[in-house]
């Protein structure tokens, strides 16, 4: 099965300032034949079901605000927010759906400083 | 519109058994896999089961493989997680998730609730 890490565990960052979080995976989540990286990302806040953020790596879903935004392809992908806003303290978790284990990275907590 | 309504869970005590179900309302569901996650106090989220838009297969985690068993009944649009010899280590919020269509692998788009399922002596 593919295992999944994040980078870092925490991150407390200013209003307005950019917040970057990273994510690994344990083997390629490119399917060549399609030529897409089967890695989403989610967010999460207290009390709330997770919420799809970004599919296949760089897509943002239909009503996510444009400062997200993600990047990456194989094993190393990056979510990028790009000016930080109140209601975005959250956990962040990459997810590989290139396999059936379907895992997910341990989280990202994104706080405001 | 999509929904996923959750309803199961509760306090329970090691060893015993408990049941979860997820009602589907908005799309066709015998055309999608669907999907049980766990979150933990103090952990990150973890599919614990998966199972194919027919029912032909299935998939579990290492930490539930053996004790838990996840269904689905397309004519009541209808998952479930039968959960059996439940360990403390089980308390989570479980949530269901509905992945992609067909036999296909996709992010998981739309999520139920939550329940949480304590398991305490």
């Amino acid at each position: 099965d593919i295992v999944m890490t994040q980078s870092p565990d925490s991150l407390t960052v200013s209003l307005g300032e950019r917040a970057t979080i990273n994510c690994k995976s344990s083997q390629s989540v490119l399917y060549n034949s399609n030529n897409k990286n089967y890695l989403a990302w989610y967010q999460q806040k207290p009390g709330q079901p997770p919420k799809l953020l970004i599919s296949w790596a760089s897509t943002r879903e239909s009503g996510v605000p444009d400062r997200f935004s993600g990047s990456g392809s194989g094993t190393d992908f990056t979510l990028t927010i790009s000016s930080l806003q109140a209601e975005d303290v959250a956990v962040y978790y990459c997810q590989q759906y290139y396999d059936e284990a379907f895992a997910f990275g341990p989280g990202t907590s994104v706080e405001v400083k | 519109q999509v929904q996923l309504v959750q309803s199961g869970g509760g306090v329970v005590q090691p060893g015993r058994s408990l049941r979860l179900s997820c009602a589907a309302s908005g799309f066709t569901f015998s055309n999608y896999g669907m999907y049980w996650v766990r979150r933990a106090p103090g952990k990150g989220l973890e599919c614990v089961a998966v199972i194919w838009y027919d029912g032909s297969k299935e998939y579990y985690s290492d930490s539930v493989k053996g004790r838990f068993t996840i269904s689905r009944d397309n004519s009541k649009n209808t998952l479930y997680l039968e959960m059996n010899s439940l360990r403390v280590e089980d308390t989570a919020v479980y949530y269901c998730a509905r992945g992609g269509p067909e036999g296909s692998y996709r992010r998981f788009d739309y999520w139920g609730q939550g329940t949480l399922v304590s398991v305490s002596s």
